[in-house]
């Protein structure tokens, strides 16, 4: 299977921060990541397919960025909403997919 | 809008069998793939298996033979029943929709339920 790693596994931010979370594969998995929010309560929410897609209805504060075994997730100005925990999952070829261990996003 | 329940019970034994539903509405559930996927601590998420209904069913490598997915498509659920369950199985169980109707976003997961717990326990 391919193992996923996130780095950090937490991070303490202001609104208004910038903040980027690195997601990597264990081996190259092209463009085939995504990310997604998950929030106490809630139901998971995908952020970005394909690496950079953002997901409609996702705003634009969020981006994403890499290929092969290298990617990062961006906010550009972290608002109230946005602190949750951050997963990335590889979807390439054929399963099983995997999933990061998570970020956890705080409030400082 | 599209929406998805999972239910069950919140309590197993040991060496039973775990069942599970998901309930879907706003879409057709003949038309998506649907999977399973499972939150523990130990393992964080962990993506369990997938029904299509034209033809397709996956289960992950370290369920296969314990696991069956299953569909009914007149009353839009998916099913999920474990076989010898043990504490390893406990975690939250999710339910989850690929993205668009074709096999290239299959692994892409547009909608989730909110999940349901599932504690393995005598």
């Amino acid at each position: 299977d391919i193992q996923m790693t996130q780095s950090p596994s937490s991070l303490s931010a202001s609104v208004g921060d910038r903040v980027s979370i690195t997601c990597r594969a264990s081996q190259s998995i092209n463009t085939n990541l995504n990310w997604y929010q998950h929030r106490p309560g809630k139901a998971p929410k995908l952020l970005l397919y394909a690496a950079s897609t953002l997901q409609s209805g996702v705003p634009s504060r969020f981006s994403g960025s890499g290929s092969g075994t290298e990617f990062t997730l961006t906010i550009s100005s972290l608002q109230p909403e946005d602190f949750a925990t951050y997963y990335c999952q590889q979807c390439y070829t054929d399963p099983p997919w995997t999933f990061g261990p998570g970020t956890k996003v705080e409030i400082k | 809008q599209v929406q998805l329940q999972e239910s069950g019970p919140g309590l197993v034994k040991p060496s039973e069998t775990l069942s599970l539903t998901c309930t879907v509405s706003g879409a057709s559930i003949s038309s998506f793939y649907w999977s399973w996927i499972r939150q523990s601590p130990g393992k964080g998420l962990e993506w369990i298996g997938f029904f299509y209904h034209s033809g397709g069913i996956n289960y992950s490598p370290s369920l296969e033979g314990r696991l069956t997915i299953s569909v009914d498509t007149s009353k839009k659920q998916l099913y999920l029943k474990l076989r010898s369950v043990t504490a390893a199985d406990t975690a939250v169980y999710f339910c989850a929709r690929g993205l668009g109707s074709g096999t290239y976003y299959r692994g892409t997961f547009d909608y989730w339920g909110l999940g349901t717990q599932v504690t393995v326990s005598s």
